[in-house]
């Protein structure tokens, strides 16, 4: 089973920033935070990883919490092509490991 | 783009029969995973390569078997469909090194049972 929660869909209105939360309380220390998004009809796109450390990238930015039990994934300036399925995944970086998909949050960027 | 390439592209077979899909990884990327997703859902993983190897896999019947060639590209077999089995299969490419453990997914192969 996924190790987070996070809701099924949100709107964003094109140009805002779009702010989609997750919460993984039963994280472990070494486990990672990682965002994955889906297209309509595509595979998934690795969209950006963390520890604890807050990070960005030219795609998005990830907050995570002081306690690591929660984070955020940030758009900045969401466009109508950012509108998709959005996966939070939280995984140890150890040999074998794989990653398991929750249902993730459906994003609607609107006009 | 992420330099993974599936075929076909789409599938359509008859319950009971065998299928094969094929998948090659990003240029340097020495592990493969395969994972399906159902109509709605997230991705289930079902198994994943290193280097000719199986190296995990998910909970599903052995009927779902793979393999990875010297080159790294791979092929996922499903002998025996079932209605249940139609899915996007998506396999995911990565390089086991380090800290980068991100994996890159191809565009996917439908398979429709019927």
């Amino acid at each position: 089973d996924a190790k987070t929660t996070q809701p099924p869909s949100m709107d964003c209105a094109e140009g805002r920033a779009a702010n989609l939360p997750c919460n993984h309380s039963t994280i472990s220390g070494n486990e990672y935070v990682y965002w994955y998004r889906q297209i309509h009809s595509q595979g998934p796109q690795y969209i950006i990883h963390g520890l604890k450390n807050n990070e960005t990238n030219e795609m998005a930015s990830l907050i995570i919490t002081e306690d690591r039990k929660s984070s955020t994934l940030i758009l900045p300036h969401a466009t109508l092509r950012d509108t998709a399925v959005y996966y939070c995944i939280v995984r140890a970086n150890n040999y074998g490991q794989n990653f398991v998909f929750g249902p993730g949050t459906r994003l609607s960027v609107l006009p | 783009e992420t330099g993974v390439t599936q075929s076909p592209t789409h599938l359509i077979k008859t319950r009971g029969q065998q299928v094969t899909l094929r998948c090659s990884s990003q240029s340097g990327h020495n592990t493969v995973s395969w994972y399906q997703q159902a109509l709605g859902q997230g991705p289930q993983f079902i198994f994943q390569y290193y280097r000719e190897e199986e190296n995990g896999r998910g909970n599903f019947p052995p009927r779902f078997s793979g393999l990875q060639f010297p080159n790294y590209s791979s092929e996922l077999n499903v002998n025996a469909l079932e209605l249940d089995d139609s899915a996007l299969y998506l396999c995911a490419s990565s390089l086991v090194a380090g800290r980068n453990y991100e994996q890159y997914f191809g565009p996917g192969t439908r398979l429709t049972v019927t």
